[in-house]
């Protein structure tokens, strides 16, 4: 096992730019979930993928993307960012047909300015 | 919809102390559950325990408990002789059975155990 890996661990953006966050899943795991973390709040759900395709989002707009590679890595992709978008993003994998098993990244500190 | 609630923000302790961190949480599902994490500041969360719906029984595990109780939608942690290493945000969260095997989490309590 070789845990949850994020990239870059902090990262700051203008308004208006796009940027991109990576994720290496855990050996194995085949569903990525991204979460954002504002300041003094708890995670939220944006989306999860499984198979590549996504398989659920949460209440986030269009210009929250992402991507799954077939070697478990992932993307997140944020268009036109705005001064809310400064969070923490964090990453977690986990089995399909375990929804109780969730690795965490240690999340990449997004500050945009 | 789910919720999770966390209506302690922060919470201040002398070494030593026991203190008990509170969550409820609301949902339609019968099957569901229940997660404690902590988040040191480095930003990782650490997992600590998971409940489900149909297991009331109480945990220990250390200096650690929990109290699961369906009847208030409470699943409560308790640290006993709390440590300065403790201090961390706390999280509580929520799986229900049904949709997505997505986390919903409360707010988050920041304990600081001062030595």
């Amino acid at each position: 096992e070789t845990g949850v890996t994020q990239s870059p661990t902090h990262l700051i953006k203008t308004r208006g730019q796009q940027v991109t966050l990576r994720c290496s899943s855990q050996s194995g795991h085949n569903t990525v979930s991204w979460y954002q973390q504002a300041l003094g709040q708890g995670p939220q759900f944006i989306f999860q993928y499984y198979r590549e395709e996504e398989n659920g989002r949460g209440n986030f707009p269009p210009r929250f993307s992402g991507l799954q590679f077939p070697n478990y890595s992932s993307e997140l992709n944020v268009n036109a960012l705005e001064l809310d978008d400064s969070a923490l993003y964090l990453c977690a994998s986990t089995l399909k047909n375990s929804k109780l098993d969730y690795t965490f990244g240690s999340g990449t500190r997004l500050t945009v300015v | 919809a789910q919720k999770v609630t966390q209506a302690q923000t922060e919470i201040s302790v002398v070494e030593k102390e026991d203190v008990t961190l509170d969550c409820v949480y609301e949902t339609r599902d019968t099957t569901y559950y229940l997660f404690w994490y902590k988040q040191p500041p480095s930003g990782e969360l650490v997992f600590l325990i998971r409940r489900n719906s149909f297991d009331e029984q109480n945990e220990i595990s250390g200096r650690y408990s929990w109290n699961f109780q369906k009847s208030t939608s409470s699943f409560n942690f308790t640290i006993t002789a709390s440590q300065v290493v403790d201090s961390a945000v706390y999280f509580c969260a929520l799986s229900e059975e049904s949709g997505y095997s997505t986390l919903t989490f409360g707010k988050g309590t920041m304990l600081l155990v001062s030595p």
